[in-house]
């Protein structure tokens, strides 16, 4: 079984600020993780994936996120806060043993950004 | 590449009347899709995994009989809200993955309304 925990349902942070939100992840294999973002009445955007290989993952708006095994953890960063990245945010993650395994999200974060 | 469309992106329906929503894989043959409810404010909890030609698996307490799962090509799957209620109102959200792919792509998300 899989489980994800984001700790902080919201979040605020000042234009031009870190921004980072927290994940952690339950598995008892080696999983696969992603970040999604979600704005206000349409679908999710997949922001990066961890799969294999280099546990620091770069994806698109200036998202970074690093895989920590030891901490079961997969915190979403982006070094200065932009107004449009105000939106809810999912952590996810998969069992790549069966392949199209469904995923299993977090509960979300919503993110503010304080002009 | 990697597009998901989903139909309509609202609907309006009376109490008693079935609704269907449909989403296609525009650009990629998606043999398993993937049938999300959200709750506001909530996140994303799955309803039902459908593979193309077979019948739809349906997480617990997912009741089959009200929400319909046809897949009956590798682009295309149904969900058929039946007899629907003020409490089938909902977001609901399809994904589609194919096979050697590590991540489903999102449909942009239904939104119900039942009066």
């Amino acid at each position: 079984a899989q489980s994800v925990t984001q700790l902080g349902s919201h979040v605020s942070v000042s234009e031009g600020a870190l921004v980072l939100l927290r994940c952690n992840y339950s598995s008892s294999v080696p999983p696969y993780l992603f970040w999604y973002v979600q704005y206000p009445n349409q679908g999710l955007q997949l922001l990066l994936k961890y799969t294999t290989g280099a546990t620091l993952v770069k994806g698109i708006n200036g998202f970074e996120a690093e895989f920590k095994k030891s901490e079961t953890s997969f915190h979403l960063t982006k070094p200065s806060a932009h107004m449009s990245d105000a939106a809810e945010y999912f952590c996810a993650v998969s069992d790549p043993r069966f392949g199209n395994e469904k995923l299993t999200f977090g509960t979300g974060t919503r993110l503010t950004i304080i002009p | 590449g990697a597009v998901v469309s989903q139909h309509p992106s609202r609907v309006i329906c009376k109490s008693g009347t079935s609704v269907k929503i449909e989403c296609r894989s525009l650009d990629f043959q998606a043999t398993t899709m993937f049938w999300y409810r959200q709750f506001p404010k909530q996140s994303l909890m799955l309803m039902a995994t459908s593979n193309e030609g077979s019948k739809a698996t349906y997480e617990q307490g997912v009741e089959k009989d009200k929400f319909l799962i046809n897949h009956a090509s590798l682009t295309l799957s149904t969900l058929t809200v039946t007899s629907a209620h003020p409490e089938d109102s909902s977001f609901y959200i399809c994904s589609a993955r194919s096979i050697g792919r590590t991540e489903a792509f999102f449909g942009q998300g239904t939104r119900l309304t039942v009066v």
